[in-house]
C-alpha cells in the first residue's frame, strides 16, 4: 500500500523481554517520527529522523528505548527489558520533510505482561 | 506545562448539525504549526486540516474548518453536517521548531454523533 505500514500489528510479551518494531514510512518521505500514545492520552514524541541520523532522540524515556534507520527509510524501534509501563500503541508517522502534515501508521499495540 | 489544551473531554452533536471542538496553545515560537488529527475505534490517526502561524486565512477541508484566532492562541476546530462516521476522538496539536517539528499533542476529544 501507499500509506506507512507498522508491523507487527500487536505484540505481547513478557517483562523483561526485548522487542522490535519496524515502520515502513511512505516512499520518498525523508522525515520519520516514532510515538507513544498510552491510553486515554494523545500520542507523545520519541524520536525524530531526517534520513539516516536522529536528529532529536529527546522523547525517548530512557536507555533501554534506541531506535535506528539505517538506509534513510525503514526504521526500527527497539526496547530492551521492556517493563510493564511500556505497554502503549507505538505510531511511527512519516513526512515529505520536518514540518509538513504527518501521516501515522496503524501503530503497534505493545503488552507487557 | 500543557502546550495544547482540549477542554472538552466528551461531545456529543446530532446528525447533520455542526460542532466546534475547542483547542488553545502556547508557545514562545513565532513560527509554529497547528493540525487535527482524527483517530476512530479503529485506532488509526488521520490527518484532517492544518494552519500555519503566517497565514492570514482560516484553513478549510471540506466539511473541516479551523477557526484560528492568533491573539487568543486558540485554533477550534469547526465541523459542519456533521455525520454519524464523524463520531471518533479528536486531537489537537502544534507543530515548533523544536525538537525537530514533532507534533505536540493534546489529550483529545471524544465526538459522538447521534441519529
Amino acid at each position: 500500500g501507499a500509506g506507512v505500514s507498522q508491523t507487527p500489528s500487536n505484540k505481547v510479551t513478557e517483562k523483561g523481554k526485548y522487542v522490535e518494531l519496524r515502520c515502513d514510512p511512505i516512499s520518498g518521505h525523508t522525515a520519520l517520527y516514532w510515538y507513544r500514545q498510552s491510553l486515554g492520552q494523545g500520542p507523545e514524541f520519541l524520536i525524530y529522523f531526517q534520513g539516516t541520523g536522529a536528529a532529536d532522540d529527546s522523547g525517548l524515556p530512557n536507555d533501554r528505548f534506541f531506535a535506528v534507520r539505517p538506509e534513510g527509510s525503514v526504521s526500527t524501534l527497539k526496547i530492551q527489558r521492556t517493563e510493564r509501563g511500556d505497554s502503549a500503541v507505538y505510531l511511527c508517522a512519516s513526512s515529505w520533510g520536518a514540518g509538513q502534515p504527518q501521516h501515522f501508521g496503524d501503530g503497534t499495540r505493545l503488552s507487557i505482561l | 506545562a500543557q502546550k495544547i489544551t482540549q477542554t472538552q473531554p466528551g461531545m456529543f452533536v446530532q446528525e447533520k448539525e455542526a460542532v466546534t471542538l475547542d483547542c488553545t496553545y502556547d508557545t514562545s515560537d513565532p513560527s509554529y504549526g497547528l493540525f487535527w488529527y482524527k483517530q476512530p475505534s479503529s485506532g488509526e490517526m488521520i490527518f484532517l486540516i492544518y494552519q500555519g502561524s503566517y497565514d492570514q486565512q482560516n484553513a478549510t477541508e471540506g466539511r473541516y474548518s479551523l477557526n484560528f484566532q492568533k491573539a487568543r492562541k486558540s485554533a477550534n476546530l469547526v465541523i459542519s453536517a456533521s455525520q454519524l462516521g464523524d463520531s471518533a476522538m479528536y486531537f489537537c496539536a502544534m507543530r515548533e521548531k523544536l525538537p525537530g517539528y514533532a507534533l505536540n499533542f493534546g489529550k483529545g476529544t471524544s465526538l459522538l454523533v447521534t441519529p
